[in-house]
């Protein structure tokens, strides 16, 4: 079993849908947990981080994680034609450790 | 907004070749660390360095790789004799544990091998 897995898609949503994204991961001990968004050959852009279970909102997006069940997603509200890029998740074990990476959602909206 | 920069964006390098790729973290972060992007698949883990010494590696990282941090403000990572197989993006980022454990990335740069 990969130890991040993520659905690279593509998915395609109108401008103002909501984005929805998943991550499962099997690794109990992943305790942080990480949202980026990287566009075509750049370098990944932190939007969020959190390290309990439940919600952290910040702007339009919303981070849930569930630990329960190994499962963290991201939500974006009102998306807009500039949100399109790819949205990858992140996790590691303990602070400062290395960070396992999901392959990324490559995400369009479309106005 | 302090940001982690990388030189040069895109490197080319024959096969065999050393290359060396330079990197300035953030300047109050204290953990550094390098990740590889090949074409199409997953950002990868290669090294953590703290304190003037490597804390954790990949198995990615063998002896052909090396990093240091030559001075206050340059981290940078050796590539001894480059394959074609080591051609990626290779990413650069730094964290402070005293404000939380994100990492932040730099831009990358984009290392072809011929």
């Amino acid at each position: 079993q990969k130890e991040v897995e993520q659905d690279p898609g593509p998915l395609s949503v109108p401008e103002g849908a909501i984005v929805s994204l998943n991550c499962t991961y099997s690794n109990s001990a992943f305790q942080y947990f990480m949202w980026y968004r990287q566009y075509s050959r750049k370098g990944p852009e932190l939007l969020m981080y959190t390290y309990s279970s439940g919600n952290k909102e910040d702007g339009r997006f919303t981070a849930q994680v569930d630990k329960s069940s190994k499962y963290i997603s991201l939500f974006i509200r009102d998306s807009q034609p500039s949100d399109s890029a790819t949205y990858l998740c992140a996790m590691s074990a303990y602070g400062n450790n290395r960070l396992a990476f999901g392959k990324g959602n490559q995400v369009v909206v479309i106005p | 907004e302090p940001e982690v920069t990388q030189t040069p964006s895109h490197q080319v390098t024959q096969m065999g070749q050393e290359v060396i790729l330079r990197c300035v973290p953030i300047s109050n972060h204290l953990y550094f660390y390098w990740y590889r992007q090949i074409l199409g698949q997953k950002v990868e883990f290669l090294v953590s360095f703290y304190n003037n010494e490597i804390s954790e590696k990949s198995e990615i990282f063998d002896d052909q790789f090396s990093v240091e941090r030559p001075d206050g403000s340059n981290f940078t990572l050796k590539i001894r004799s480059t394959k074609l197989e080591d051609s990626a993006m290779y990413f650069c980022a730094s964290s402070d544990p005293s404000s939380g454990y994100e990492q932040y990335f730099g831009p990358g740069t984009r290392l072809t091998v011929t």
